[in-house]
């Protein structure tokens, strides 16, 4: 079974860039999470998806992120314009509906300029 | 305001001795609790978990142990193997939300 596949792995980009990330997530799995992780600390929770809804987004800085999963399956996360402490790494998740479990994906790692 | 702590960044142990990792939580909502394991480059991988119903959770060498009073739980590693040298992360979950992590611990199995 393919795991949670992300893309990029690495990004690099200048300040006030707009970049954007990809997840395809467990087939089957309804719920998909982004996490972000800055150096040293735990993932912190931006959006959790139930099907193609946006359940919980309180922690997503809507003024420059923003985030889709038109039909319940892949989901990209968009940052513009970036800023220097957006460098971090972008986690992946997924889990089957109420479920306690989830399965990360390797991660997109940010470095902005 | 930390709901999840990991008081310890670092901790060194002998190949072949336990390895406790310790972490504290303040909500009371939370009713399961897991541990993660991170090497460099990945992602979290799923090590264990607990309910908040259980004191105690065994899979082979790794052991959970949950105090609801103190609201503390530890990760058990006996005996320790090189292999084990990673980012640890304490995880918790009320109800419906999403996993609420701690900052990590970094283990290190020294020969």
């Amino acid at each position: 079974e393919a795991g949670v596949v992300q893309s990029p792995r690495y990004k690099i980009i200048e300040k006030k860039q707009p970049v954007a990330f990809w997840c395809n997530p467990i087939s089957g799995h309804n719920t998909l999470y982004w996490y972000l992780q800055n150096l040293g600390q735990g993932p912190e929770l931006l959006i959790r998806y139930e099907n193609e809804e946006a359940v919980d987004d309180s922690q997503l800085p809507k003024d420059r992120f923003s985030a889709e999963r038109l039909k319940g399956v892949d989901s990209t996360l968009k940052i513009q314009p970036a800023e220097l402490g957006d460098s971090a790494v972008y986690l992946c998740a997924s889990s089957p509906m109420g479920a306690n479990v989830l399965t990360f994906g390797a991660g997109s790692r940010l470095t902005v300029l | 305001d930390q709901q999840v702590k990991q008081n310890s960044p670092s901790l060194s142990v002998q190949e072949g001795r336990i390895s406790i990792l310790n972490c504290d939580y303040t909500n009371s909502m939370f009713d399961y609790f897991l541990w993660y394991k991170k090497y460099p480059a990945e992602g979290p991988t799923f090590l264990i978990s607990i309910s908040s119903i259980k004191d105690k959770n065994e899979d082979g060498r790794f052991t959970v142990f949950l105090n609801k009073s103190a609201k503390h739980l530890s990760l058990h590693i006996v005996p320790s193997q090189p292999g084990d040298s990673a980012v640890y992360f304490c995880a918790a979950k009320g109800g419906a939300d999403g996993l609420t992590f701690g900052k990590g611990t970094h283990l290190i199995i020294q020969p």
